[in-house]
């Protein structure tokens, strides 16, 4: 597509529920990222995927997190038993090569957790 | 360890004065420099990136950025700033041969008439 597409764009979940947030990335963007911005804070590492190597999961901040991203396309993060501390926008950028370009980011999910 | 700082959590400025939003780094190695923008309730776009080269990087809207490997700083500037400049600024600085960027805390630009 043109952009990269993030979907849904709001979530309202129960605390203790299961999330599943879900990144479309600019077709042929080999790279894509999992980002956190919590409220009037910066942005957040969660998560990196290059091609088909091993995504870099440094950045995850619980085992309640993971991400799966099947070759170069859609990319999912799931937050298992999400906690109120869960409540941010999680942004998803795409970038052509993984080195020296810049990103393109989505517009985010907004996820709040009650 | 690798790291960016904004020192400033904003900046005020009146319209068509120049505005500079600051940005220092610590990197071991080459540093691969970036500036994103975020308006209210959109995602961020990319400004500008210093890779390597002349130290004056010119990008998007009229911003230009200035590296200083001495001083390890990678101001973003603009000769006369508008009001619709006012959103939040990121400076970024990609980690080593992985790709991800690490980003600063940002910085909120307002520009007032």
């Amino acid at each position: 597509g043109a952009g990269v597409s993030q979907s849904p764009s709001n979530k309202v979940t129960e605390k203790g529920k299961d999330v599943e947030l879900r990144c479309d990335p600019i077709s042929g963007h080999t790279a894509l990222y999992w980002y956190r911005q919590r409220l009037g804070q910066g942005l957040e590492f969660l998560i990196y995927f290059q091609g088909n190597s091993a995504p870099d999961k440094s950045g995850l901040p619980s085992d309640r997190f993971s991400a799966e991203r099947t070759g170069e396309s859609v990319s999912t993060l799931t937050i298992q038993r999400t906690q109120q501390e869960d409540s941010a926008v999680y942004l998803c950028a795409s970038s052509l090569r993984a080195h020296n370009y810049g990103y393109t980011f989505g517009s985010g999910t907004r996820l709040t957790v009650v | 360890a690798q790291s960016v700082a904004q020192p400033e959590d904003q900046v005020n400025v009146a319209e068509g004065n120049p505005l500079t939003v600051k940005c220092t780094y610590s990197v071991s190695g080459n540093p691969y420099l970036f500036w994103y923008v975020q308006y209210p309730n959109r995602g961020l776009q990319f400004l500008l990136k210093y890779i390597t080269g002349d130290n004056l990087v010119k990008g998007s809207y009229g911003f230009e950025a200035e590296f200083n490997k001495s001083q390890t700083s990678f101001h973003l500037k603009k000769p006369s700033a508008l009001v619709s400049d006012s959103a939040l600024y990121f400076c970024a600085l990609e980690r080593g041969s992985q790709g991800n960027l690490i980003f600063g805390k940002g910085t909120k630009l307002s520009v007032k008439p």
